[in-house]
């Protein structure tokens, strides 16, 4: 199986700061990569697949990058609703194996 | 509106099974495929089987190989999750997702469905 490795592992920010997760692969995945967040109580939501392709309906302060093993989410200005667990997967191949996630708090 | 309804929560013995459902709504089951993930309390996203409800074609995690079988009812845009031999660790939240085919993610997600083993 691949194995996604998250970090870091939480982060405290404030509103208006631009952030920064990344994501790394045990092996290529080419551009075969998403990131979800999730609330508490709720489940996940698809922010961004491929990589870098921008889920319908989701703010372009929400961005993607990256192929091969390194992949990296930027959110450019933090706002109060972005305080969430998030969460890479790869899917190039099955098992569609999940990052740990990242906790972003409001610092 | 596309949806996807789960069944409810469950509390079942170890040892026992259990069987989730889950219901598509607005769009046709047979278009995409079906993921299911679970996540037990606190924990993290953990990949267990997807299925082409067109060809009927299924994949299983690993861990979960002879322990869990994904089907489908297109006549009433269902798939089904079922999970044998459960054991404590087995409690957690269990969510059916749509699974688009080019690029593998999960665009749609049911509510979750808890289950609770214990004895």
């Amino acid at each position: 199986d691949i194995q996604m490795t998250q970090s870091p592992s939480s982060l405290s920010a404030s509103v208006g700061d631009r952030v920064t997760i990344t994501c790394r692969a045990s092996q290529s995945i080419s551009n075969y990569l998403n990131w979800y967040q999730q609330k508490p109580g709720k489940a996940p939501k698809l922010l961004i697949y491929t990589a870098s392709s921008l889920q319908s309906g989701v703010p372009s302060r929400f961005s993607g990058s990256g192929s091969g093993t390194d992949f990296t989410l930027t959110i450019s200005s933090l706002q109060p609703e972005d305080f969430a667990t998030y969460y890479c997967q790869q899917s190039y191949s099955t098992p569609y194996t999940f990052g740990q996630g990242t906790k972003l708090e409001i610092k | 509106q596309i949806h996807l309804v789960q069944s409810g929560a469950e509390v079942k013995k170890p040892g026992a099974s259990v069987k989730v459902s889950c219901k598509a709504s607005g769009y046709t089951l047979t278009s995409y495929d079906i993921i299911w993930v679970r996540q037990a309390t606190g924990q993290g996203l953990e990949w267990l089987a997807w299925m082409n409800p067109n060809s009927g074609n299924t994949g299983y995690a690993q861990k979960f190989q002879g322990r869990v079988t994904i089907t489908r009812n297109t006549s009433i845009s269902t798939a089904y999750m079922e999970l044998s031999s459960l054991r404590s660790e087995d409690t957690a939240m269990y969510y059916c997702a749509r699974g688009e085919r080019y690029s593998g993610s999960s665009d749609y997600w049911g509510q979750g469905t808890l289950v609770t083993v214990s004895s």
